[in-house]
């Protein structure tokens, strides 16, 4: 059983259209990251959230920290094809602790 | 200009041989892990460490071992490579030992046991 729950596995969509990528837990998390990760490459960094409630906003892609710290967003706005990829979230459970991966959503934008 | 680099890229090798992977950085970070990234299963710390010559087990570390002689080279070695240890291997490093600062990934090792 995964710690950290992503949903959906796979999503393909057409350009211009908005999606949302889904992390959750039974488990509090003391800070969140998302990464996203490309064929042949390792995951790059894309945010870090650390507060409840906390709403990030990195372009056309928007991140959200739930309340409880169980549980995560990503929102993108108006798909490109160069979003296409592995989005995977990760958290760290206590401070110090290592990071824990989720399994990842694996998007494909279509133009 | 890349300040993670994993060699080899890919390898193929036999079922029982030892196998080493070495990361190597020019961050001059104290944090290194490796981890393994498989369907269904995701990343995978295997193990981790925060300094030289010092290292801590991960969540499947059986069949691994790590060393860490110098503050740019982490190296892994499975001691015995067996079919189920066929995975992509990523190294990463961060500043300290709170994730908060994030990782930064190399572009992984593909290796698969035959």
């Amino acid at each position: 059983t995964q710690l950290l729950e992503q949903s959906p596995q796979f999503l393909s969509i057409q350009e211009g259209e908005n999606l949302t990528v889904y992390c959750n837990s039974s488990s509090v998390f003391s800070s969140l990251q998302w990464y996203r990760q490309e064929p042949g490459e390792g995951p790059v960094l894309l945010v870090t959230v650390v507060t409840g409630g906390e709403v990030k906003k990195l372009k056309r892609l928007t991140f959200q920290f739930g309340d409880a710290r169980k549980d995560s967003s990503l929102h993108i706005t108006a798909a490109q094809p160069g979003d296409t990829g592995l989005y995977l979230c990760a958290g760290e459970r206590t401070s110090g602790s290592r990071l824990t991966f989720g399994e990842g959503t694996q998007l494909t934008v279509n133009p | 200009d890349a300040g993670i680099t994993q060699s080899p890229r890919h390898k193929v090798t036999e079922t029982g041989t030892p196998v080493t992977l070495r990361c190597h950085q020019t961050e001059n970070h104290r944090y290194m892990y490796w981890y393994r990234q498989d369907p269904g299963h995701g990343l995978r710390l295997i193990h981790y460490s925060y300094g030289v010559k010092d290292t801590d087990k991960g969540e499947v570390s059986d069949g691994y071992s790590v060393s860490r002689s110098k503050t740019e080279d982490f190296l892994l070695t499975l001691e015995s490579a067996t079919s189920s240890q066929t995975s992509v291997y990523f190294c990463a490093i961060s500043p300290g030992g709170r994730s908060y600062y994030g990782y930064t990934f190399g572009s992984g090792t593909r290796l698969t046991v035959v």
